[in-house]
């Protein structure tokens, strides 16, 4: 079975652009959370999304927001990047809201 | 919110040596994992275990609930263990929001 594929690996963009990240979640697995890790932060739970519904939110601005589709694959967005949004991005996906499963991480760079 | 806690931060062993490492979490929870993050900076599941006692090879972990801590040991080290280890709690309040802990950052020298 695959694993979580996320999409683009790398991305550098400036301050003031939007950027959308895909995740793949493992065939059958419904649910798909969404973390950011800095070194100053550790890494941060963003936001979970099952059965296309947002079901948690973590402390993190508007700017911040996702989406799911019929096929659990996710998509997360962030508008008017800033520098401190540079960060590696995680996804994991859960076949049934317990054990996560996490894919390679799309790493962010706002210049 | 739970908080989840990890020591030591960071740890040099010689290769071949044992190791503990240990996570406290604040409240209650339903789930743990544990995690180790490789240079890439992947997350490599390790162990799902939220109480008992499971072993893979080298590795084996120990979560008791009850007084709210987590060990992971890493038995005959070798340098490919080196990397940075995490904890994940799931609280019982009802969110399915897992909290990391601040990770031991584990270096094994040949």
């Amino acid at each position: 079975k695959a694993g979580v594929t996320q999409t683009p690996r790398y991305l550098i963009k400036t301050r003031g652009q939007q950027v959308t990240l895909s995740c793949s979640p493992i065939s059958g697995h419904r649910s798909v959370s969404w973390y950011q890790q800095t070194p100053g932060q550790g890494l941060q739970f963003l936001f979970e999304y099952f059965s296309e519904t947002q079901r948690n939110k973590g402390n993190f601005p508007g700017r911040f927001s996702g989406r799911q589709f019929s096929n659990s694959r996710s998509e997360m967005n962030v508008s008017t990047l800033e520098l401190g949004d540079s960060a590696l991005y995680l996804c994991a996906s859960s076949p049934r809201r317990d054990e996560q499963f996490f894919g390679p991480g799309t790493r962010l760079t706002v210049l | 919110g739970i908080q989840v806690e990890q020591s030591p931060p960071d740890l040099i062993l010689q290769e071949g040596a044992n190791s503990t490492l240990r996570c406290n979490f604040s409240d209650s929870v339903n789930n743990l994992q544990w995690f180790h993050q490789n240079p890439w900076g992947q997350l490599i599941n390790l162990f799902y275990i939220p109480s008992g006692t499971k072993q893979n090879g080298r590795l084996s972990a120990t979560t008791v609930a009850t007084e709210r801590y987590s060990l992971l040991y890493i038995s005959s080290s070798q340098t490919t263990d080196s990397g940075v280890y995490f904890c994940a709690a799931l609280s019982t309040s009802g969110t399915y929001k897992y909290i990391f802990g601040t990770g031991t950052r584990l270096k094994v020298l040949a």
